[in-house]
């Protein structure tokens, strides 16, 4: 059965930078192309970035380009986002998710909480 | 950016009501639409792909339908297990956009 599990959640102050991690099994990783989606407290759903199992292709959200680094390990069944420039818009449970096919999420991490605070 | 907006935002409905969400594309997105169901404090989950096929597993009861602009999600007999909010996403083109939404609760 398919499993996300993700960490490195945790409190950062406002300027500052986290590393997300998401821990992929029982499939093959390389494969399957993958997001992260954020939810800010009691707010909805927010695509963040994707990037392609071949990871060439990658896309941000406008609230992230240029902050935000979406990577990925084949080897380690492991996909990455690198935070910097935090702030406070930044706090949510970001979740990470996997494509399906065609741009669809069919599986979903259970979460892990970023809050940025001074 | 495409924009998807739901209705309405919430309701309440007593066991074995049908229950239908309205999701509107604010472009023709064909029909790429999906729907998902988040459990309070829990993860989403992947109900619908394609406006109307369901994801395996998902119970019978949940149907989606549509194309272009506008479509809908239907639970057929509404059970105590599907308090929940829904959200509908279009994945015609990047941004991914979602809808704000629809808490469901039970009369």
């Amino acid at each position: 059965e398919a499993q996300l599990v993700e960490s490195g959640g945790g409190l950062v102050q406002p300027g500052g930078s986290l590393r997300l991690s998401c821990a992929a099994s029982g499939f093959i990783f390389s494969d399957y192309s993958m997001y992260w989606v954020r939810q800010a407290p009691g707010k909805g759903l927010e695509w963040v970035s994707y990037i392609g199992n071949d990871p060439s292709t990658i896309y941000y959200a406008d609230s992230v380009k240029g902050r935000f680094t979406i990577s990925r390990d084949n080897a380690k069944n492991s996909l990455s986002l690198q935070m910097n420039s935090l702030g406070v818009e930044d706090t949510a449970v970001y979740y990470c998710a996997r494509d399906g096919s065609g741009w669809v999420i069919d599986q979903w991490g259970q979460g892990t909480l970023v809050s940025v605070s001074s | 950016d495409i924009q998807m907006t739901q209705s309405p935002s919430s309701l309440s409905a007593s066991v074995g009501d049908r229950v239908t969400i309205t999701c509107r594309a604010s472009h023709d997105i064909n029909n790429y639409l999906a729907w998902f169901q988040q459990k309070p404090g829990k993860a989403p989950k992947s109900l619908i792909h394609g406006a109307s096929i369901l994801h395996i597993g998902v119970a019978s009861r949940f149907s989606g339908s549509g194309s272009g602009t506008d479509f809908t999600l239907t639970i057929s007999s509404l059970q105590p297990e599907d308090v929940a909010t829904y959200y509908c996403q279009q994945y015609k083109s990047y941004p991914l956009t979602f809808g704000g939404g629809t808490k469901v609760e039970i009369k």
